[in-house]
């Protein structure tokens, strides 16, 4: 079955830590991007790529980092310079920049 | 900049009755697609609706229609025949569709239309 998988579902990390949160596809899409949802918000964009090895920072990038070394594959780190990076985290995918983007379960991260 | 705006913070309907969702945007892109996700108390969002802003017709999904005013700028999204498995939260979202401009490929969201569906 064709997909977004992100993992884990829940994950819980002491204050001043790094972590990564995994997003994979098997859609064989180019782009795919991040996206960050607080309670009752909609989502925002934390970085995108368009194609390996290529990616840019959207709205509110600082304290995250991404790297796209192959087409499948974009972790997220959330880094301790992150504010306030307890959130739903969101990973999206699409053919090309203007097409459709198909969401994965998504990762809901809490910092003690 | 683009900008999405979700007036009705809260909907409710009687099962088997149709709902319209409010959606206004705001964008200075001569080229651009309009959005309606779905989101489920489990988080995932689930694609609906897509609307382009050159199409002549308004798009249709089963029962999923999206009122496309461009004149006005707004872009409701109407659900026939409600069925209790529809209660959810509701995000319009719009991205530029010029390759090059800032807003190429990006999303924005609104704040979202919590539905519940009465039976």
């Amino acid at each position: 079955d064709g997909g977004i998988t992100q993992s884990p579902k829940y994950l819980f990390r002491k204050e001043g830590q790094n972590v990564t949160l995994s997003c994979e596809q098997n859609l064989n899409h180019d782009a795919m991007y991040w996206y960050r949802q607080d309670p009752g918000q909609g989502l925002r964009l934390i970085y995108y790529s368009q194609i390996v090895n290529d990616f840019q920072k959207g709205d509110i990038a600082e304290g995250y980092s991404v790297s796209r070394e192959k087409k499948e594959s974009f972790p997220l780190t959330v880094t301790s310079a992150q504010k306030n990076p307890t959130a739903f985290y969101l990973c999206a995918s699409s053919w090309q920049g203007p097409d459709t983007q198909y969401f994965g379960p998504g990762t809901r991260l809490t910092v003690l | 900049a683009q900008k999405i705006t979700q007036t009705q913070p809260g909907m409710f309907v009687q099962e088997k009755e149709a709902v319209t969702l409010d959606c206004t945007y705001d964008t200075s892109d001569p080229s651009y697609g309009l959005f309606w996700y779905k989101q489920p108390s489990s988080g995932e969002m689930i694609f609906l609706i897509y609307q382009g802003s050159y199409d002549q017709q308004n798009a249709t999904e089963g029962r999923y229609s999206l009122n496309f005013q461009k004149a006005r700028k707004s872009a409701n999204l109407v659900i026939s025949a409600s069925q209790l498995g529809d209660s959810a939260m509701y995000f319009c979202a719009m991205r530029g569709a010029n390759a090059g401009g800032t807003s190429y490929g990006k999303l924005t969201f609104g704040q979202g239309t919590i539905l519940t569906v009465h039976p």
